[in-house]
């Protein structure tokens, strides 16, 4: 069975930093491209971040360049979102996801909370 | 970036109706659309990939159609475990953007 779990979230002020993580389970994870999305409260879906399989290849949203790197680790079988300098606007749920695009396995989500 | 738009934004129907929702992209992104179901507290749930595919375990209930700009989403007979929001998603350009989503409840 296919397992993504996300962690790391929590409240952090205005400018701070946080680092998500994504276990990743019941797949080969370094076959495939893996890809944060967020969704702020009570709003819809914007897709963030996607990383390659042999992560050689990172994208971006605009909102997010300079601000977050996504990396991963094959041999743990993790995805990470470093996420700097947040702003309110930052506020969201986050889900790690299977694939580039076409996202087949998401995890739970993760609440984020940038607030002073 | 590629806009979506997704109409309606909220639609109400009694069992067994049959739904369609309509998502269009601000360019043509051939056949790359997919669409995913959101319950309430819930990870989205991937429903339809490439404009048409259902995805594996998904009911034959759900459907989807289009090319080019214009894309239809169909719930044929809907359950009351249908209620839910949906997502078209653009998958043709970076960043790969969503629609605003469709909230479907039982009248």
């Amino acid at each position: 069975e296919v397992q993504l779990v996300e962690s790391g979230g929590g409240l952090v002020q205005p400018g701070g930093s946080l680092r998500l993580s994504c276990a990743a389970s019941g797949f080969t994870f370094s076959n495939y491209w893996m890809t944060w999305v967020r969704q702020a409260p009570g709003k819809g879906l914007e897709w963030v971040a996607g990383i390659k399989p042999d992560g050689s290849e990172k994208d971006y949203v605009d909102s997010v360049k300079g601000r977050f790197t996504i990396s991963r680790d094959n041999a743990k079988n993790s995805l990470y979102l470093q996420m700097n300098s947040l702003r309110d606007e930052d506020t969201a749920v986050y889900y790690c996801a299977s694939s580039r695009a076409t996202l087949g396995y998401w995890g739970q989500g993760i609440l984020v909370t940038v607030s002073s | 970036d590629i806009q979506m738009t997704q109409s309606p934004s909220s639609l109400s129907a009694s069992v067994e109706d049959r739904v369609t929702i309509t998502c269009q992209a601000s360019q043509d992104i051939s056949n790359c659309l997919n669409w995913y179901q959101q319950k309430p507290g819930k990870a989205p749930k991937l429903l339809i990939y490439d404009a048409s595919n259902l995805q594996t375990g998904v009911p034959s209930r759900f459907s989807g159609s289009g090319s080019g700009t214009d894309f239809t989403f169909t719930i044929s007979s809907l359950q009351p475990e249908d209620i839910a929001t949906y997502y078209c998603q653009q998958c043709d350009n970076l960043p790969f953007t969503f629609g605003p989503g469709t909230r479907v409840d039982i009248k």
